[in-house]
């Protein structure tokens, strides 16, 4: 099975901070990298998918890059409303992965 | 518009069984492959399950292999899963989603996530 890390486990920044979240598989996922949002108590809510392309609806503030094993997603000017934990999964092949989640709070 | 309405969740002991169901609108339902993805209480998310568009294709995770079934009624816009031989470490929220692309079954993302329907497996 692939596994996927995040980076990091958390983190602390203030409204209007830009923020960066790494993601790792354990083995060339190609792009087939999706990122999700969570707030408390909520379902997830998907962000992007192929690695680097917004769902509809979602905001250009966020961003993803990467491919093979390493990517990122970009907040660029982070709101109030973006206080969440972040996921990373892959869909390269079954059994689908997810990383262990970025918590972002308020700094 | 597109939405996904889970139920079916609740207190069971261990040992018993209980079925989840996923209610599909608003899009065509029989088009497309359906998950089913958990989330223990205070956890990440963890990838269950999935069902081809027709429902003749159907993998699992190894945790739930043997004991959980997928199954689906496209005349009923309707996902199933079916929990035998529950134990305490299947306590969390069970959601089900859908895949972006129509007819596809492998390398493709979630779009739609229902809001989840939560089960406690407790005696």
């Amino acid at each position: 099975d692939i596994q996927m890390t995040q980076s990091p486990s958390s983190l602390s920044a203030s409204v209007g901070d830009r923020v960066t979240i790494t993601c790792r598989a354990s083995q060339d996922i190609s792009n087939y990298l999706a990122w999700f949002q969570q707030k408390p108590g909520k379902a997830p809510k998907s962000l992007i998918y192929d690695a680097s392309s917004l769902q509809s609806g979602v905001p250009s503030k966020f961003s993803g890059s990467g491919s093979g094993t390493d990517f990122t997603l970009t907040i660029s000017s982070l709101q109030p409303e973006d206080f969440a934990t972040y996921y990373c999964q892959h869909y390269h092949s079954y059994p689908f992965t997810f990383g262990p989640g970025t918590k972002v709070d308020v700094k | 518009q597109v939405q996904l309405v889970e139920s079916g969740g609740g207190v069971v002991q261990p040992g018993r069984s209980l079925r989840l169901s996923c209610a599909a609108s608003g899009f065509t339902f029989s088009n497309y492959a359906m998950h089913w993805v958990r989330q223990a209480p205070g956890k990440g998310l963890e990838w269950l399950a999935v069902i081809s568009y027709d429902g003749s294709n159907k993998k699992y995770t190894d945790s739930v292999k043997g004991r959980f079934t997928l199954s689906r009624d496209n005349s009923k816009n309707t996902l199933y899963l079916q929990m035998n031989s529950l134990r305490a470490e299947d306590t969390a929220v069970y959601y089900c989603a859908k895949f972006r692309s129509s007819r596809y079954y492998y390398s493709d993302a979630f779009d739609i996530w229902g809001q989840g329907t939560m089960v406690t497996v407790s005696s």
